[in-house]
């Protein structure tokens, strides 16, 4: 069945630092969405990417999708102690199969 | 708008025994996704409702099920509990089938199992 993996699974950052986190799928994807939940609380959606070769940003995150529409990533610019989370990318094969989550990468930043 | 409620937020159940978890999704989504939440295994989806009819299922047994009622709030049930079943419940509402538009999570139920 549809796989999806992100690397890395842990990344601890200092504040100011950057910070990219990689989702693959063993499948082509319809579309991706990414979420962040933070320690404690239910995951919350970003943003969703439809278009092969889409970049969108939301302030200092800026998210990808691959050419393929096989993989993604997010990338932060300058990390705050509000980016601490996990952030889960998923998304869900062009036959309808069902909406697939990531493991997550778990963002720390240090003050 | 109110958000997506789960209730209870918090259970404690024996082995062997079964629950009961509801949700009730943002007024005027159809479409209500279940996922377990446990440290090792992160997000897996359980199954998703839109109009009272179930159109995904995950890779779980059949002691967990579900339903959707007309009004879309929905319910999920657990039958002979394990151990392993102990975890965080989360459901998700969307305007549409999941994937095709964002999903807004509840606060979850947090399962215990002992």
């Amino acid at each position: 069945g549809q796989q999806v993996m992100q690397i890395p699974q842990y990344q601890h950052v200092q504040e100011g630092e950057d910070f990219t986190t990689y989702c693959n799928s063993s499948t082509t994807l319809s579309n991706i969405q990414w979420y962040k939940q933070r320690p404690g609380g239910h995951p919350v959606f970003l943003i969703q990417l439809v278009k092969s070769g889409e970049v969108k940003k939301q302030k200092r995150l800026t998210f990808q999708f691959g050419e393929a529409k096989k993989n993604s990533s997010l990338h932060i610019t300058a990390t705050q102690t509000t980016d601490v989370g996990t952030y889960f990318c998923a998304g869900q094969g062009n036959y309808g199969q069902n909406f697939v989550f990531g493991p997550g990468t778990r963002l720390s930043v240090l003050p | 708008k109110a958000g997506v409620t789960q209730t209870p937020r918090y259970l404690i159940k024996t082995r062997g025994q079964q629950v009961t978890l509801s949700c009730s999704p943002i007024s005027g989504h159809r479409s209500v996704s279940w996922y377990q939440q446990t440290p090792g295994q992160g997000l897996q989806f359980l199954f998703e409702y839109f109009s009272e009819t179930q159109r995904n299922k995950g890779n779980f047994p059949g002691r967990f099920s579900g339903r959707q009622f007309s009004n879309s709030r929905s319910e999920m049930n657990v039958s002979t509990l394990e151990l392993g079943d102990s975890a965080l419940y989360l459901c998700a509402s969307s305007p549409q089938m999941t994937g095709e538009t964002e999903a807004f999570f509840g606060q979850g139920t947090r399962l215990t199992v002992v």
